[in-house]
């Protein structure tokens, strides 16, 4: 059984603040961990995926670090802004490669 | 809209019906997955396609759960004599297959089924 886990599970944060969540995934038979988006009423979206110890990736405010050695990864959101609440989840897939194994989730509420 | 669509996004049935969902993935998508998620808990794997073949089932989708695609295009997804625990939000995705893909899963906005 995979064991993906995700701290912490709820955030509250003032508009400008800056936070970042831990996943933590196991560091055997590592292909790729992804990084999803889920609003309320919407379809999870896709942030990142990482495959490489290392990798460090970036999309506006957002961005990800990932170390396979140790098995986790950071999400990191710069300059927090009311829409960026939702529920972050991170997801790895091992050498198969084809059914993702999700962590609980990181909620992020941003007040204004 | 060219994104992964789900059918009905809502249903409320009682204890016991029969409920069929209905995902219809991104067009040039030859995999598609089913995940179930409960509240406060993460996305959990049940099955997945590659084209009209069933591939792989999770312990989790237990004998009254039945999912097919027979064209390899959209999927359905039957729960019979639904019980109460199978209430929660049943989500579709597909990805295209390859080798640089990192396979990348598409979602759609998922089904909340509710069992009185």
């Amino acid at each position: 059984i995979l064991n993906v886990e995700q701290s912490p599970q709820s955030l509250h944060v003032q508009e400008g603040d800056s936070t970042n969540f831990t996943c933590s995934f196991p560091s055997s038979n590592f292909y790729a961990l992804h990084w999803y988006r889920w609003e309320t009423a919407k379809s999870p979206e896709a942030l990142f995926v990482m495959t490489l110890n290392g990798d460090e990736k970036k999309k506006g405010r957002i961005s990800a670090t990932l170390n396979t050695k140790e098995g986790y990864s950071y999400l990191y959101i710069k300059g927090s802004q009311p829409e960026d609440s939702a529920t972050y989840l991170c997801a790895f897939s091992d050498n198969a490669g084809n059914m993702l194994t999700f962590g609980g989730g990181t909620r992020l509420m941003v007040k204004p | 809209d060219t994104g992964v669509s789900q059918d009905p996004r809502h249903k409320i049935t009682k204890r016991g019906q029969n409920v069929t969902f209905r995902c219809d993935p991104i067009s040039e998508h030859n995999r598609l997955y089913w995940y179930r998620q409960t509240l406060g808990q993460g996305p959990e794997f049940l099955t997945y396609f590659q084209n009209e073949a069933q591939l792989e089932k999770s312990r989790l989708l237990s004998d009254r759960f039945s999912a097919e695609r027979p064209k390899g295009s959209f999927s359905t997804l039957e729960i019979q004599r639904t019980e109460q625990g199978d209430s929660a939000m049943y989500l579709c995705a597909s990805s295209l297959a390859g080798p640089d893909n990192k396979n990348i899963q598409y979602f759609g906005a998922g089904t909340r089924l509710s069992v009185l």
